[in-house]
């Protein structure tokens, strides 16, 4: 168990719909990281939140959005659902915003019907 | 643009046989480089950070090194569960961070 606890473990939804990723970081860690892992695109690193605000951002389409909490939990909605976001969705968390202690979660693979 | 490339995409080797995995990198302001191995399914799991040009860190059979451009990873006699894929990543100055597509390692028996 590394700590970083992610849910559903899988997910399977139709085109169009919308859905909710979970994540709750390492305790301690005030960073939380989401990637898309697809298998010719491999890791995509979507967005990043660091103590509740947004720190980097990567290749995050308009259809998804996050968010972190004051708890530092963090939730990644994908909405209007497309075949081609069916994918591994990892979320990872570290200490700071330098990467440190980086432990990424066992993810949340969608499917899209 | 900052970009991870690594190589080769896959590798097979007898088990006790030592060789090196590449990643080259292009990115701007790195603050660090890290390299992850990743079992069929599940989340990657941290192996190393390297910060600086000539940096080295080891763990059992692996050894990690860095210079201005590019990183070796090197598996010494390895053995079959050392079989995964090995991902690299590069922190840029924007914080962001970037993964190369990763090298599948077949340890043959």
């Amino acid at each position: 168990d590394s700590g970083v606890t992610q849910t559903p473990k899988h997910l399977i939804t139709a085109t169009g719909q919308r859905v909710t990723l979970r994540c709750s970081p390492r305790s301690g860690d005030l960073s939380v990281y989401w990637y898309q892992q697809s298998l010719d695109q491999g890791l995509q690193f979507l967005i990043q939140y660091y103590n509740g605000e947004e720190r980097a951002k990567g290749n995050i389409l308009e259809r998804f959005s996050a968010q972190q909490f004051p708890d530092l939990h963090s939730e990644l909605n994908l909405s209007s659902l497309e075949l081609g976001d069916s994918a591994l969705y990892f979320c990872a968390s570290s200490v700071d915003t330098r990467g440190r202690g980086y432990t990424f979660g066992s993810g949340t693979r969608l499917t899209v019907v | 643009e900052d970009q991870v490339t690594q190589s080769p995409e896959a590798l097979r080797l007898q088990e006790g046989e030592s060789s090196s995995l590449n990643c080259s990198y292009t990115v701007s302001g790195l603050r660090g480089l890290f390299w992850y191995r990743q079992d069929p399914g599940k989340g990657p799991e941290f192996l190393f950070t390297l910060y600086s040009a000539g940096e080295e860190k080891e763990k059992e059979r692996l050894k990690a090194t860095l210079t201005k451009k590019e990183s070796f990873l090197h598996i010494t006699a390895p053995k079959p569960e050392d079989s995964a894929t090995y991902l690299c990543a590069v922190q840029a100055g924007d914080d962001k961070i970037i993964f190369g597509k990763g090298t599948r390692l077949h340890i043959l028996p």
